[in-house]
């Protein structure tokens, strides 16, 4: 399967904890998106990487989270200082940058914050 | 500042019956649109999109969307939906020369046998 994989698929995690999630996107697909999701909304986006480059964070990325993409291929999204609210479902999607405009999003890793 | 409506939270129908499913925008500028589903258990998938060009756009599955600019609509319709249609569906908009989406709060299709 090539298709956008993400690490781990759940987490469970004591309020205060800080925690990391990985995302792996299609081979060669330079654009990399982290969403958030909560119940009963649909995906926001929270920051976009071109290659290496993080060219955009949403106001919603609080100095808490921090996201990287070293050597423009996979992609980690912290959390430090978890917070109940931080409970939701952190989606990444990736696109070739070819004028598809079609981003391909993995299935998802679910955080829940006690 | 842009944002898209899905007014429909649960659209229930029955099999072979023909849907619409809702969504509005608003943007200022020119807007590229999606629909993107997602299964029981599985990750969000592009079903259409609209980038210019035809304002009528189909997928391979029987679903089709007509953007609408005077209205500011996106609507999605299948003239005969089956069980495997379940699932739900979002709609979403990308301002031109923006990377991101914005997602409505989606629409759960649910295929009465």
């Amino acid at each position: 399967d090539t298709g956008v994989s993400q690490n781990p698929r759940h987490k469970i995690t004591k309020r205060g904890q800080n925690v990391t999630f990985r995302c792996d996107p299609i081979s060669e697909h330079n654009r990399l998106y982290w969403y958030r999701q909560t119940l009963g909304q649909g995906p926001e986006f929270l920051t976009y990487f071109q290659n290496e480059a993080q060219l955009e964070k949403s106001r919603l990325l609080s100095d808490r989270f921090s996201a990287e993409r070293p050597k423009g291929s996979f992609s980690t999204l912290e959390i430090q200082r978890t917070e109940q609210g931080d409970s939701a479902m952190y989606l990444c999607a990736s696109e070739g940058g070819t004028g598809s405009y079609e981003q391909y999003f993995g299935p998802g890793t679910r955080l829940t914050v006690t | 500042a842009q944002s898209v409506t899905q007014l429909d939270s649960q659209v229930p129908v029955f099999e072979e019956a023909p849907v619409e499913l809702r969504c509005n925008y608003s943007s200022s500028v020119s807007v590229y649109l999606f629909w993107y589903v997602q299964y029981p258990n599985q990750g969000l998938q592009l079903l259409l999109k609209y980038l210019s060009g035809s304002t009528l756009v189909k997928s391979i599955n029987g679903f089709e969307a007509e953007f609408n600019k005077s209205q500011t609509s996106f609507h999605l319709r299948k003239p005969s939906v089956h069980i495997s249609d379940t699932a739900e569906y979002f709609c979403a908009v990308s301002e031109d020369g923006a990377n991101n989406l914005f997602f409505g709060t989606g629409t759960r299709l649910t295929v009465i046998p």
